[in-house]
């Protein structure tokens, strides 16, 4: 059985610029979740989707949003780059149960 | 405000001997805690999980004990191997039944090391 994928898994943009990762979960998965670890840092939660619709949304600015599609992959979208937002962009999917399973994350850095 | 803590930043154990990683946690509507182990360059790996219902939960080398009243929980590695050094990240959550799964709040890691 395939895990979650992600793409790309490494990137590099200019502050100000906007920047776009994908997401597949595992099949049968329709909850996506999207965690930002951000060097020294743990593991921050950003958004879970289920469903196609948007459940919860962590602490992070209205620049950083996504959306889930009918086959469930997901997108994470982050507008006007910041240097803070250097950081390993992980996705998960699970089953409707708290079991989790990660992707092997997108690594962003801004410069 | 940290809700879930790992206080230890890193631990260092002997191969063959027991690894103890600790968590503690502040708020009282978590109801489920799962371990998390993580290796450089990839994405967490999903070890262990307890339910609040349950003091205790064992999967073959690991066992994961819940103290409700102390809101502390440990991940017991035994024995440990050369391969279990890793980063281990402890989650709660709580969970709503009606629309499952809740965000995960994530303690900041322990740094595992086993030693030859």
């Amino acid at each position: 059985e395939a895990g979650v994928t992600q793409s790309p898994t490494h990137l590099i943009k200019t502050r100000g610029q906007q920047v776009t990762l994908r997401c597949s979960p595992i099949s049968g998965h329709t909850s996506v979740y999207w965690y930002q670890q951000a060097l020294g840092l743990g593991l921050q939660f950003l958004l879970w989707y289920d469903e196609g619709e948007e459940r919860n949304r962590g602490n992070f600015p209205p620049r950083f949003s996504g959306r889930q599609f009918p086959n469930y992959s997901s997108e994470l979208n982050v507008n006007a780059l910041e240097l803070e937002d250097s950081a390993l962009y992980l996705c998960a999917s699970s089953q409707r149960d708290n079991e989790q399973y990660f992707g092997p994350g997108t690594r962003l850095t801004v410069t | 405000d940290q809700q879930v803590k790992q206080n230890s930043p890193s631990l260092s154990v002997q191969e063959g001997r027991i690894s103890i990683l600790n968590c503690d946690y502040t708020n009282s509507m978590f109801d489920y805690f799962l371990w998390y182990k993580k290796y450089p360059a990839e994405g967490p790996t999903f070890l262990i999980s307890i339910s609040s219902i349950k003091d205790k939960n064992e999967d073959g080398r690991f066992t994961v004990f819940l103290n409700k009243s102390a809101k502390h929980l440990s991940l017991h590695i035994v024995p440990s191997q050369p391969g279990d050094s890793a980063v281990y990240f402890c989650a709660a959550t709580r969970k709503i039944i009606i629309q499952g799964a809740q965000k995960l709040v994530f303690g900041q890691g322990t740094r595992l090391t086993i030693n030859p």
